[in-house]
């Protein structure tokens, strides 16, 4: 079966700028996560989707992101308006029930100057 | 709120030496204690996991045991291998799921021939 997939695999923008990320979950998997390593720092929760509906968004470090998960297949994360700190490395994950192991992507790792 | 404090990197060892990565962790409950690994270019990957006090975890000749007494869920190989480069990050959740995972920042190791 295919992994958990992730677009863009690095992106480079400007402060100011918007980025969207994508994730690509295993088909059938109805829980999806997004966690974010920002340099140096510990590898932190963002958000869980249960299918199209957000289950726990905690994690989500301000209003300039913005998860979605339209019609409970893959899911995107906008960042609206960049800022510097927001650099790091974006990680999804997805899992078929909410009690077993995350299946990780390889992340996107974004840079803001 | 939970934590989990794990050793600074990066550890240097040649092949078949032996292996420790220090874990301790802070949390309300009874968590469930996790070391993922990230090879080179690729995502997370769950190595071995613990659900409860004085489980030993183990997997690709790594083995961890679940100290409740002294809160830590320390990493250890007998003989590493090359292949065995990569981060390694410790990681708790509450109680039996995986879902919302804290995570240590990462142990980076190197071996050489």
């Amino acid at each position: 079966e295919a992994g958990v997939t992730q677009f863009p695999s690095h992106s480079v923008i400007e402060k100011g700028q918007t980025v969207t990320l994508r994730c690509d979950p295993i088909s059938g998997h109805d829980n999806l996560y997004w966690y974010r390593r920002v340099m140096g720092k510990e590898i932190k929760f963002l958000l869980h989707f249960v299918k199209e509906s957000k289950q726990d968004e905690s994690g989500m470090p301000n209003n300039r992101f913005l998860a979605e998960r339209t019609g409970g297949t893959y899911s995107t994360l906008k960042v609206q308006p960049a800022e510097l700190e927001d650099s790091g490395v974006y990680f999804c994950a997805s899992s078929p029930f909410v009690n077993s192991p995350l299946h990780f992507g390889n992340g996107t790792r974004l840079t803001v100057t | 709120g939970d934590s989990v404090t794990q050793m600074e990197g990066p550890v240097t060892l040649s092949e078949e030496a032996f292996l420790t990565i220090n874990c301790t962790y802070t949390a309300t409950g009874y968590p469930s204690l996790f070391w993922y690994v990230q090879y080179p270019g690729e995502g997370l990957q769950l190595l071995l996991k613990a659900t409860k006090a004085d489980d030993k975890g183990s997997n690709k000749g790594f083995e961890a045991t679940y100290r409740k007494e002294t809160t830590s869920f320390h990493l250890e190989k007998g003989s590493v291998q090359v292949s065995d480069s990569a981060v390694y990050f410790c990681a708790l959740s509450e109680g039996s799921g995986y879902s919302t995972l804290t995570f240590g920042k990462g142990t980076m190791l190197l071996v050489s021939p």
